[in-house]
Parts: structure tokens; sequence; C-alpha cells
């Protein structure tokens, strides 16, 4: 178990620029979820998906956020278009699949996170 | 829906005196609850979760929290400060009825005084 990865851990880029951020799950974990923090704030909710598909997604994602997750193993987090409002730390999260009961209880394992700067 | 408040951005703390670090949680549902830590430039890790067993949760690096269904509340302790604790910690709730999504508290940063 090597746990969540997420590459860059670092990125500067100018405004109007396109990034994509990369995270790769425990491995066997079906479920992945994106969440971004900024400043002085707890991290908050992007979107998660399930294996393959995106099940959720927060109205914070805007058409120029996109996520995908093919085959169900990594997932890339695209923003097009960097707004200087975009620069926060964005974490990637994962949990496995429950033999039973409700889901919500899972433990999520979080990545180190990518700190964007939009300058 | 479900929230999260976290009393107090800031606490300092003697090392060796008690941590008590504040959560309170507003849920229309029985909730799964949890603290995390987050180290200077590094994501979250799990202290503890309740999930309905135990009131009483013990968790890593010798913190607990007690679940007070009354009081709505889920605070953390540990009973003597160490240095290494300095970080920021954050309490989360998870949503359920088929939404797994975690809604965080704004985060308490601790910091311990020598």
């Amino acid at each position: 178990d090597t746990g969540v990865s997420q590459n860059p851990r670092h990125k500067i880029t100018k405004r109007g620029q396109n990034v994509t951020f990369r995270c790769d799950p425990i491995s066997e974990h079906n479920r992945l979820y994106w969440y971004r923090q900024t400043l002085g704030q707890g991290p908050e909710f992007l979107t998660y998906f399930q294996n393959e598909a995106q099940l959720e997604k927060s109205r914070l994602l805007s058409d120029r956020f996109s996520a995908e997750r093919p085959k169900g193993s990594f997932s890339t987090l695209e923003i097009q278009r960097t707004e200087q409002g975009d620069s926060a730390m964005y974490l990637c999260a994962s949990s496995p699949r429950t033999s039973g009961g409700a889901q919500s209880k899972e433990t999520q394992y979080f990545g180190p996170g990518t700190r964007l700067l939009v300058l | 829906a479900q929230s999260v408040t976290q009393l107090g951005s800031h606490v300092s703390v003697s090392e060796g005196a008690l941590v008590l670090l504040r959560c309170n949680y507003s849920s229309s549902v029985p909730p799964y609850l949890f603290w995390y830590v987050q180290y200077p430039n590094q994501g979250l890790q799990l202290l503890l979760k309740y999930t309905s067993a135990a009131t009483l949760v013990k968790g890593i690096n010798g913190f607990e929290a007690e679940f007070k269904k009354s009081e709505t509340s889920f605070h953390l302790t540990k009973p003597s400060a160490h240095m290494s604790d300095a970080a920021e910690y954050f309490c989360a709730v998870s949503v359920g009825s088929g939404t797994y999504k975690y809604i965080f508290g704004t985060g308490t940063r601790l910091k311990v005084l020598a």
C-alpha cells in the first residue's frame, strides 16, 4: 500500500493557461474524490468517481473544470483558462469498496495535494 | 443538510497540557464523523472516526474524541500535548443517503508552546 499520490506537487501558471493534475489512488480503491482547499479553509468537495463513473459534481466545479477517471484507475483534473481565484491546494482522496453496510462511514485516504498558483 | 463548526481557528497550549479542539455538527441523519490532521504542505491524515459503535473513540498519537448526541458535539482531546502535535486539525462529517463526500470544518491550528 503506497498511498495516494498526486502530481505535480506544485504548479505555477499564468492566468489563462490550462493545467492538468493527476491522482493515483490506492490500488483497488473504487471511489476517488477531488477536493479544493484555499488558505485558512477546510477542504471543499469538488467531485467523485465510483470506478470510472463520475457520480457527483459540486457547483464549485465550473465548466472550466473537467475531471476524468478512465478505466477506473488514475484520475485527472483539468482547469482551462485559469483564473487567479483558482489558486488553491487540490486534494485527491480514495476509499475502498465495502462488503456491506453504509458506504459513507468509509475512511477517505488523502494524497499530499497539488498546490496551484495562478499569476 | 449536514455541516460542521469548529470553534477557535487557533488554539495554543503548553507542552504537557490538555488539548481540547471543539467540533459541533448538524445532521438530519445519524452522522459519521472524522478528525483529520494536516501538517504543513501535506495531505490529511486520519486521526479517528465515529461510525456509531462506541461513543468514545480512540485514535492515533494519543488522541480521542467523544460523540455526544445531546450536545451535537465530537470534541477532540489529548491529555498531554507534545511539540509534534502542532498542526492543523479538521473535523468532518460524511454525508449519507447515497452521497459519500465529506463536509469539513474550517480547521483549528494548534500551537504547542515549550
